[in-house]
């Protein structure tokens, strides 16, 4: 069975600088996809990147990059140049590729960005 | 396009009350989930579809029915609320296929309180 973990429920950095989000995963499927969404304080989920298991290069979405470490099962998240803005719940996420699979997320992080 | 729409945004229930949470999308999505969130919990999955008439139990489906007549509603069923009930609901969609096509789009959550 598939399964997502987050470790850590708060992280803080200041502005400008470059913070880790942790997630490890398990699974037996050899074909999956990983995903981080960001929940800010209004409650609405904003989808930010995607890494398929078969990928070669670590996605990248602007800011946001994921350090996918596939034989350690994890699939970090990166955010450079911190802003306020970022400021918010993180979830990874995951889904096999196989038939009839649901997409299940982890518990989560909150970020809080200073100034 | 409206995306995912739930209604009601809030509900208060006494217990022992049923009612029903509607979720339409009109993406042509065919698959379609339940989550609530807890804090501290994450999003735990509730019940899910992968296409019209077929759905599946999630993580937490004890004390909830779903069903999927057609392929853009997939309403929750409170069969007799319960306090531990009382949790914000979302509701999400996507395509079934690979890869960025598991990208949730999620509707805007409804909190449900169960007095």
């Amino acid at each position: 069975a598939q399964k997502i973990t987050q470790t850590q429920p708060g992280m803080f950095v200041q502005e400008k600088e470059a913070v880790t989000l942790d997630c490890t995963y398990d699974t037996s499927d050899p074909s999956y996809g990983l995903f981080w969404y960001k929940q800010p304080s209004s409650g609405e989920m904003i989808f930010l990147i995607y890494q398929g298991s078969y990928d070669q290069q670590n996605a990248t979405e602007g800011r946001y990059s994921l350090n996918f470490q596939k034989a350690r099962k994890s699939a970090n998240l990166v955010i450079s140049a911190s802003q306020l803005g970022d400021s918010a719940m993180y979830f990874c996420a995951m889904r096999e590729h196989q038939a009839g699979t649901a997409l299940i997320f982890g518990k989560g992080t909150t970020l809080s960005v200073s100034s | 396009n409206a995306g995912v729409t739930q209604t009601p945004k809030f509900q208060v229930l006494k217990t022992g009350q049923s009612m029903t949470l509607q979720c339409a999308q009109d993406m042509n999505h065919e698959y379609m989930s339940w989550y609530r969130q807890d804090p501290g919990m994450g999003l735990r999955l509730i019940h899910y579809s992968v296409g019209a008439g077929i759905t599946d139990q999630g993580e937490v489906p004890n004390g909830y029915n779903v069903s999927r007549s057609t392929t853009e509603d997939f309403p929750l069923r409170l069969l007799s609320a319960a306090p531990s009930q009382t949790s914000v609901y979302f509701c999400a969609s996507s395509y079934n296929g690979a890869g960025r096509a598991n990208v949730l789009t999620f509707g805007a959550g409804s909190r449900l309180t169960v007095l």
